[in-house]
């Protein structure tokens, strides 16, 4: 099994740029998530899904869009890229939110 | 969103010496507390996941309490090596999410 994969894993994008952060899971974990790491802040959740065709707002969710239309993938769109979006990114996947999460190894982003 | 406080942010031990640190919250109202280590250039993996009041786990020479009558949760290292230096992170899982705290960032000196 890959785990918990992500693309790319470094991105620099200038001010107003949009892109998409891909994230997809071998283990048929039906919980799906999105946080941002950023120094003395610990980790924050954006979005999440607990299934295909459902996803939820976390606590830092402006700025960013998800989808969920496979168990598999939960790609994490930016709209409109700001340098306040400059952070380290990691999707996490498990059997149910309150369980253990496993992390992919993170997208550090760079907002010019 | 579960407010979760660590302490301290940060330390350093010597190698050999024992350590703890803590993760404090303010309610109860959570369905599991949980401890992940984090690596420098690595993801967070977990450590431990507890549920009740009273809970002990362990795993090597890491162990964790949990006390949520009073609010809090130890982690302790017992005889420090380097590779044990890491930011060690508590959350706790409620409503389909997790709250993270900051961390507490462990140095081992040789």
């Amino acid at each position: 099994n890959a785990g918990v994969t992500q693309t790319p894993k470094f991105q620099v994008l200038k001010t107003g740029q949009s892109m998409t952060l891909q994230c997809a899971q071998d283990m048929n974990h039906e919980y799906m998530s999105w946080y941002r790491q950023d120094p003395g802040m610990g980790l924050r959740l954006i979005h999440y899904s607990v299934g295909a065709g459902i996803t939820d707002q976390g606590e830092v969710p402006n700025g960013y869009n998800v989808s969920r239309s496979t168990t598999e993938d939960f790609p994490l769109r930016l709209l409109s890229a700001a340098p306040s979006q400059t952070s380290v990114y990691f999707c996490a996947s498990s059997y149910r939110g309150v369980d253990t999460q496993y992390f992919g190894p993170g997208t550090r982003l760079t907002v010019l | 969103i579960l407010n979760v406080e660590q302490s301290p942010q940060s330390l350093h031990v010597q190698e050999g010496d024992s350590t703890n640190f803590t993760c404090s919250f303010p309610s109860s109202n959570f369905y599991a507390l949980h401890w992940y280590r984090w690596e420098t250039a690595k993801s967070p993996e977990a450590l431990f996941v507890m549920t009740l009041n009273g809970d002990e786990k362990k795993k090597g020479r890491i162990s964790a309490t949990l006390n949520t009558k009073e609010g809090y949760s130890y982690l302790y290292i017992k005889g420090s090596q380097p590779e044990d230096s890491a930011t060690y992170l508590c959350a706790l899982s409620n409503d389909y999410k997790l709250s993270f705290g900051a961390g507490t960032t462990v140095t081992v000196r040789a």
